[in-house]
């Protein structure tokens, strides 16, 4: 079956301009992980989703960061005003239902650059 | 706070030789532990996890890992590697004590695999 995706797969972008990436997770699963990997670190949490609240939004790392889940089922991370620090591979997880136990599914990443 | 150490960046080895990525954690709770693979150009995959139980857990592709508490320890081992093997290896963990999903990831271990 199909798995997470993520659009688009590479973003290029001016500094201070705004930035949508958007995930769509493998169907049914309630929940939906937004992570983000810079060159040669592991995967940084940003916030995570149940159903269509966000049940963890601790790891955005300052107010130009923000994502929705409206109808429990497709994610848009949205950026303001970007920074060239925000450059990184960006990704996103799903997996059935909320736990820690349960097994997220990851999607191939966008990649963005901020110039 | 939870973090996670591979104090390995690279590990080069030959075919047919053993293998061992080494991973500790920091936590003042229970935790689990898993280890994700990431293949040249593909998203994140589980490798495999330790929730509880069996301090000795397996993947379907020969590799294995052990949780050791009094170390702080979830070292991968495979016996024999094969150039498939070859790709990044990142150690992560959760603990269910915080009512949160959000993985803690290591900086990753890039395992390369000669003939």
């Amino acid at each position: 079956g199909a798995g997470v995706s993520q659009t688009p797969s590479n973003k290029v972008t001016e500094k201070g301009k705004y930035v949508e990436l958007r995930c769509d997770p493998i169907s049914g699963h309630t929940a939906l992980y937004w992570y983000r990997q810079s060159l040669g670190q592991g995967p940084e949490f940003l916030i995570y989703f149940q159903g269509t609240g966000a049940a963890d939004d601790s790891g955005l790392p300052n107010d130009r960061f923000f994502a929705v889940r409206p109808e429990g089922s497709v994610s848009t991370l949205k950026i303001q005003r970007t920074e060239r620090g925000d450059s990184a591979v960006y990704l996103c997880a799903s997996s059935p239902r909320q736990g820690a136990y349960n097994e997220q599914f990851f999607g191939p990443g966008t990649r963005l650059t901020v110039l | 706070a939870q973090s996670v150490t591979q104090l390995d960046s690279q590990v080069p080895v030959f075919e047919e030789a053993p293998v061992e990525l080494r991973c500790n954690y920091s936590s003042s709770v229970s935790v689990y532990l898993f280890w994700y693979v990431q293949y040249p150009n593909q998203g994140l995959q589980l490798l495999l996890k330790y929730l509880s139980g069996s301090t000795l857990v397996e993947s379907i592709n020969g590799f294995e890992a052990e949780f050791n508490k009094s170390q702080t320890s979830f070292h991968l081992r495979k016996p024999s590697v094969h150039i498939s093997d070859t790709a990044e290896y990142f150690c992560a963990v959760i603990s269910p004590s915080y009512n949160t999903d959000k993985l803690i990831f290591g900086t990753g271990t890039r395992l390369q695999v000669f003939p």
